[in-house]
């Protein structure tokens, strides 16, 4: 079955305390990208990535890091995760990044930063 | 960049009648513009999309049409069901393709039965 796998599903977490948040699609697809879900504000993009080694920064990247060494999986790193941090996360990958592409999105991964 | 505005936030609608979610957008650029149905502790997931060489599209009870000159585009939803209830977003996609898609700020459809 084609599906983005985002793991954890759930977390409740310290400040400052590193997490990482894992991200995985079988479709062989080039783009893939994260989202944050906040109340009232829509999606806004974290971080997205090309394609293997090619990663750029979204609309609010601050606090972030990704990286892109196997084109199936894309973690999203919170080094030092912050209480503004606290909110609902999406992986999605599409075929590629040019307009046009249906974006295919993992089930969601909701952080809680005390 | 890309500014997606979505009105309204919140809609409450009787069971049979149709609803209409409204977008705009300020990148005259964009082509691709997509709507995204989430339910309730679910994911996104692609209802309907138009590209920007056609003006209306229709699946069934729902529809969009664009209007590039005046740069927004509409979601219709006929003959509501309460299986329709969920937050609805927009979205449009920059011409350069780094960032694939900006999303609305959703709306809250509400179908009373």
């Amino acid at each position: 079955e084609a599906q983005v796998t985002q793991n954890p599903r759930y977390l409740i977490t310290v400040t400052g305390k590193k997490l990482t948040v894992t991200c995985s699609q079988n479709m062989n697809h080039e783009y893939m990208s994260w989202y944050r879900q906040d109340p009232g504000l829509g999606l806004r993009q974290i971080y997205y990535s090309m394609n293997v080694e090619v990663t750029d920064k979204g609309d609010v990247p601050e606090g972030y890091k990704v990286s892109r060494k196997e084109k199936r999986n894309f973690p999203l790193i919170l080094e030092s995760p912050s209480p503004n941090q606290t909110s609902l996360y999406f992986c999605a990958s599409s075929l590629s990044g040019q307009p046009g592409q249906p974006q295919h999105f993992g089930d969601g991964t909701r952080l809680s930063i005390l | 960049g890309e500014n997606v505005e979505q009105h309204p936030s919140t809609l409450s609608v009787q069971e049979g009648d149709s609803a209409v979610i409204k977008c705009t957008y300020s990148d005259s650029a964009s082509n691709y513009f997509p709507w995204y149905k989430q339910e309730l502790g679910k994911r996104p997931q692609l209802i309907i999309d138009i590209r920007s060489n056609v003006g209306e599209k229709k699946d069934q009870r729902i529809a969009v049409t664009l209007n590039k000159t005046a740069k927004h585009f509409s979601l219709h939803i006929t003959e509501t069901q309460p299986e329709d209830s969920a937050v609805y977003f927009c979205a449009a996609s920059p011409y350069t393709g780094r960032r694939a898609l900006t999303f609305g700020s959703g709306t809250r459809l509400q179908v009373q039965p």
